[in-house]
């Protein structure tokens, strides 16, 4: 069974509207992510969360607010979408205590905003 | 500017070939470099992981070769299958503490034709 989740897996949004994309991961892990791919771009890091109630910024978060209510749930936020937030969306969680790095990545989201 | 970057967008080999994929990178911090394999419409996993400290990793048919000196590494394919068509997305990062905060390269689409 899938240990990082992702909702919606596809929407469609309007210029200016709000969109929230949520995470849940079963992993137990410590540390969340969210990437948007675009393509000639690879996976670019918007924002991250160590523990609960803690976000940080990634490479790429302006227009983008995240929220990390929770251990098991991570989410992004989109206040007023615009449509170069056209993207396919991921999220991802890692173990600090395994020491091997590795992300496990849920399914994606593919937003549109039109 | 892209801190990780695969040049050839897309490379084509012949079934039973050696398939060759290339990542350089600006970071002379970074210590952890890994390899994910991507399928259309599905989440990356991890294929491989190196740490700064070898320059050499091999697992069955994957090699990770890493030139600390040249800022490159490469992931060898050897005896390449068909079910190895995909996108290979390099990554490289700074583990601190088992953090996995990666940066991604645009990513390479291999085609193994039979």
């Amino acid at each position: 069974e899938a240990a990082v989740t992702q909702s919606p897996r596809s929407k469609v949004a309007v210029t200016g509207g709000k969109v929230t994309l949520s995470c849940h991961q079963t992993n137990n892990h410590d540390y969340m992510y969210w990437y948007r791919q675009d393509t000639g771009h690879g996976l670019r890091l918007i924002h991250y969360s160590y523990v609960a109630d803690s976000t940080e910024k990634g490479d790429i978060p302006d227009g983008y607010k995240a929220s990390r209510p929770s251990q098991e749930n991570f989410s992004l936020i989109l206040e007023l979408a615009s449509l170069s937030q056209t993207a396919v969306y991921f999220c991802a969680s890692s173990d600090p205590g395994a020491n091997t790095g590795q992300l496990y990545f849920g399914e994606g989201s593919k937003l549109t905003v039109l | 500017g892209q801190q990780v970057k695969q040049s050839s967008p897309s490379l084509t080999v012949q079934e039973g070939g050696i398939s060759i994929l290339n990542c350089d990178y600006e970071n002379d911090m970074f210590d952890y470099f890994a390899w994910y394999k991507k399928y259309p419409d599905n989440s990356p996993t991890l294929l491989i992981s190196v740490r700064s400290n070898v320059d050499k990793r091999e697992d069955g048919r994957l090699t990770v070769f890493l030139n600390k000196s040249g800022k490159h590494f490469s992931l060898h394919i050897t005896a390449s299958q068909p079910e190895d068509t995909a996108v290979y997305l390099c990554a490289a990062g700074e583990n601190q503490g088992g953090s996995a905060k990666l940066i991604f390269g645009e990513g390479t689409k291999l085609t193994v034709s039979s």
